[in-house]
């Protein structure tokens, strides 16, 4: 059974202060690793797909990286706007376009 | 391009009742799945629809259901509402071929 945990559950960062999100992950077969942004009410807004150990992708002050068993999120100099949940999720080969997804890490910004 | 529409988005049932619950994809989407997010279960997936029939399913019991239709719309049905299904539903849908997923805004299920 794909299984994914996320850390730290909560982080509360100053405006600037940089850190990293983690994602543990087992899966058979992986076919993609996902993280997406979710604010509160509110459905969880894509934002990377990670397909391979060694892939990075960037989008403004978010970095993701994948290794075998886990996946990073890195916020560079984060905003108070960069403040909501971020969740990982996993698909396996074998199960079609089934999302298990880790708990998730609030994440709040202060000015 | 519109992206995944649910209705209703909010609604308050009472124990015992049904209740359906509707999802737009986004134009040319196949694939629909849903999904339950509890603040003690986060999002658990409950069943994916492709070309009308059931492609996968969550451990969830029998009383949820749902369907798709020929122009990719879905709905989910659940049964017999108990107060652990309070809340909130969400719909996602993938271009064929590709694994992302795209988010609705999301159902909110109260149930009293």
């Amino acid at each position: 059974e794909d299984q994914v945990t996320q850390s730290p559950e909560a982080l509360r960062l100053q405006e600037g202060e940089s850190s990293s999100l983690n994602c543990s992950y087992t899966v058979s077969g992986l076919r993609g690793l996902f993280w997406y942004r979710q604010d509160p009410g509110k459905g969880p807004e894509f934002l990377f797909t990670l397909y391979s150990a060694g892939e990075e992708k960037e989008k403004e002050r978010l970095k993701a990286t994948l290794t075998k068993k886990e996946s990073f999120l890195h916020i560079t100099a984060p905003k108070p706007e960069d403040s909501a949940t971020y969740l990982c999720a996993v698909q396996g080969k074998a199960a079609g376009n089934k999302l298990t997804f880790g708990g998730g890490t609030r994440v709040l910004v202060k000015p | 391009k519109a992206g995944v529409t649910q209705t209703p988005r909010y609604l308050i049932k009472t124990r015992g009742q049904q209740v359906t619950l509707s999802c737009s994809p986004i134009s040319g989407h196949r694939s629909v799945s849903w999904y339950q997010q509890t603040p003690g279960q986060g999002l658990q997936f409950l069943f994916e629809y492709f070309s009308e029939t059931q492609r996968n399913k969550g451990n969830f019991p029998g009383r949820f259901s749902g369907r798709q239709f020929s122009n990719s719309r879905s709905e989910m049905n659940v049964s017999t509402l108990e107060l652990g299904d309070s809340a909130l539903y969400l719909c996602a849908s993938s271009p064929n071929g590709t694994p992302e997923a795209f988010f609705g805004q999301g159902t909110r299920l109260t149930v009293v």
